[in-house]
């Protein structure tokens, strides 16, 4: 089955710890995405990548850092760095970056 | 980011009514895209939007992309229980899709 995987589904980290959250798809798409969702607000753009060995930082990219080694994974780390990390995280795919984007089940990360 | 408004923010109906909701914006938008989340899970992708005025299917879902570019409406027609979900709406401009704040759908058997 065609998709996109993100594990783990639930992550829990004590405040201070980097965590790197997983993103995997095999629909061979070249643009990715990683979004943030909080209670009650829409998603917001935490960094994109449009092809391997690039990347974009999105509307609120700061205390998070990518990777885009390889066309499948985009894997992204929450640094002790983010103030507020506890949040519901997001991964998406498309064909390119204007192509509608298809997500993930999401991680829900929990930081005490 | 681009602000989308998307109202209204919840609906309570009984089931086998009808359902509407849009988004507006103050920027113009080149793609609109209809998605429904349920809790604790990923956006599912309902509708895509390509062009100005464009009006597409997709069972008892139909959306509408507004001719200024702007806006753009969902309904439902006939909503059975598992119609409730949140329903975001999703404007793309240059390299990102800028999303709304969801619409909370309560269906009343």
């Amino acid at each position: 089955d065609g998709g996109i995987t993100q594990s783990p589904k639930y992550l829990f980290r004590k405040e201070g710890q980097n965590v790197t959250l997983s993103c995997e798809q095999n629909l061979n798409h070249d643009a990715m995405y990683w979004y943030r969702q909080d209670p009650g607000q829409g998603l917001r753009l935490i960094y994109y990548s449009q092809i391997v060995n690039d990347f974009q930082k999105g509307d609120i990219a700061e205390g998070y850092s990518v990777s885009r080694e390889k066309k499948e994974s985009f894997p992204l780390t929450v640094t002790s760095a983010q103030k507020n990390p506890t949040a519901f995280y997001l991964c998406a795919s498309s064909f390119t970056a204007t192509y509608e984007q298809y997500f993930g089940p999401g991680t829900r990360l929990t930081v005490t | 980011g681009q602000q989308l408004n998307q109202s209204p923010q919840s609906m309570f109906i009984q089931e086998g009514e009808d359902v509407s909701m849009n988004c507006t914006s103050s920027s113009i938008f080149n793609t609109w895209l209809w998605y429904k989340q349920e809790p604790g899970e990923g956006p599912v992708l309902l509708i895509a939007l390509y062009k100005a005025g464009e009006l597409t299917s997709n069972g008892r879902l139909t959306a509408q992309f507004g001719i200024t570019r702007k806006d753009s409406f969902l309904n439902i027609s006939a909503s059975i229980p598992s119609d409730v979900g949140i329903y975001f709406c999703a404007g793309q401009s240059g390299n990102q899709f800028y999303f709304g704040t969801g619409t909370s759908l309560t269906v009343i058997p």
